[in-house]
């Protein structure tokens, strides 16, 4: 069983589109998190949830919106996609926050023309 | 907020040993590690908490300077699997853990 599972793996998508991104994980964790890493390999944060309550919120563009409906999901929709948000887009989890250790997500590699 | 990882790359022969630093300029409550692979996810290595507890990979060694708010990573006698892209991710508050730029090791025959 997959611990973390994101899907999809890969979207390409044009200019303008609305896409959601879907992440479940079954280790009953109760903080997950959503880093986009880009060209460079940066992994950047942009959101944190823990018990479905959103923790961290960095400065993302608002047409970005986590959604989490229960503990085990916290899904990434984004409106208006752009050239820029090109990226790998990762989901995590964890257990009591960050003080133990992080499971990650495949990734969904995101392209937008 | 998010730390500072050096060296950017580093290129060993097998067998030969590497040190991968971390430091931040704000207090931490912990530092973990991971390594990724290429087209693949980040995958744990160690923790390494305030106090001086470590939870983590036997092969791999780290160091944790609380007063300095810096981390080390040894990678002793390396292997061709050691190869991948090394993260230190800090945690300044619960929920809330930043990566550092990542660090290239290549290991070559």
């Amino acid at each position: 069983d997959t611990a973390v599972s994101q899907t999809p793996k890969y979207l390409v998508t044009q200019m303008g589109n609305d896409k959601s991104i879907k992440c479940e994980q079954n280790l009953g964790h109760d903080t997950m998190y959503w880093y986009k890493q880009d060209s460079k390999k940066f992994l950047k944060i942009m959101f944190s949830y823990n018990n479905k309550e959103l923790i961290i919120n960095e400065t993302v563009p608002n047409r970005f919106s986590p959604k989490s409906p229960d503990k085990a999901h916290l899904n990434l929709h984004i409106n208006s996609l752009e050239l820029g948000d090109s990226a790998v887009y990762f989901c995590a989890s964890s257990s009591q926050g960050a003080r133990f250790e992080a499971f990650f997500g495949q990734g969904t590699r995101l392209t937008v023309v | 907020q998010q730390p500072v990882q050096s060296p950017q790359a580093v290129i060993l022969r097998e067998g030969e040993d590497a040190v991968i630093n971390c430091s931040s300029s704000k207090a931490l409550y912990s530092v973990h590690w991971y390594r990724q692979k290429h087209g693949e996810a980040p995958v744990f290595l160690m923790i390494l908490l305030k106090g001086g507890e470590q939870k983590g990979h036997d092969k791999i060694s780290a160091s944790f300077n609380e007063k300095k708010q810096q981390s080390s990573l040894y990678l002793t006698a390396s292997q061709l699997s050691y190869s991948g892209t090394y993260f230190c991710g800090t945690e300044y508050n619960n929920n809330d853990m930043r990566f550092g730029a990542g660090t290239r090791l290549t290991v070559k025959p």
